[in-house]
């Protein structure tokens, strides 16, 4: 199902810190997800995607780790910028649905 | 990497008319495209499907009366808000998949505010 909520949660970090979003999804049958990085009023961008039969997958800076046993992802953001400042949300997918169901978004705030 | 555009960027309009919304796909044939609504503070929601040259599928609790989508062309596909009014005023994104292989990535719009007084 669908987890929206009407309250960002919000994680504050100093610039050059590592950050840790986490987002639980909800249907054991996902097998693909993908990080998207919204930006006040723009569109969300994508950031990394990672498949079910993987459970951890590098990018630039960033790291998705994937735990099936729990229904948890997790993206890490290495040495975080002020630019990275941004609501994070996740999202899932599973074969034979062709939409995505999206996480109810952690915002990003990077003080200087 | 794809790019998709959104026009226009915003929009206000008097409660009762109606608004159009365009999603073009700029460097690819977007076989799929998908329209969005955001409230403030909350995450996508997904209004519609729509598939070139069919009828859109509609998620459960959007009127499909009230908002008409068309995908005449594998470049274009636009959201029509009709007698629009304040509490369909929010942040309209669009997105746009290339391939029929079912976890092709979305490429998402810029988005479209719309602010109905």
């Amino acid at each position: 199902g669908e987890s929206v909520g009407l309250h960002l949660p919000t994680l504050s970090v100093q610039e050059g810190d590592n950050s840790i979003i986490n987002c639980a999804y909800s249907n054991s049958a996902s097998d693909y997800f993908i990080w998207y990085k919204q930006e006040s009023g723009k569109g969300p961008q994508f950031i990394i995607d990672i498949r079910s039969n993987m459970d951890k997958r590098q990018g630039q800076r960033v790291t998705v780790l994937l735990n099936k046993t729990v229904k948890h992802l997790s993206l890490q953001i290495a040495a975080t910028q002020p630019g990275d400042s941004a609501v994070y949300f996740c999202a899932e997918n599973f074969s034979g649905y062709s939409t995505l169901t999206f996480g109810k978004g952690t915002m990003l705030l990077v003080s200087p | 990497g794809a790019v998709v555009s959104q026009h226009p960027s915003w929009v206000i309009c008097k409660s009762g008319t109606s608004v159009k919304i365009e999603c073009r796909s700029l460097d690819f044939q977007a076989t799929t495209m998908f329209w969005y609504r955001q409230f403030p503070k909350q995450s996508l929601m997904l209004m519609a499907t729509s598939n070139e040259g069919s009828k859109a599928t509609y998620e459960q609790g959007v009127e499909k009366d009230k908002f008409l989508i068309n995908h005449a062309s594998l470049t274009l596909s636009t959201l029509t808000v009709t007698s629009a009014h304040p509490e369909d005023s929010s942040f309209y994104i669009c997105s746009a998949r290339e391939g029929i292989v079912l976890q092709e990535t979305q490429y998402f719009g810029p988005g479209t505010r719309l602010l109905v007084l």
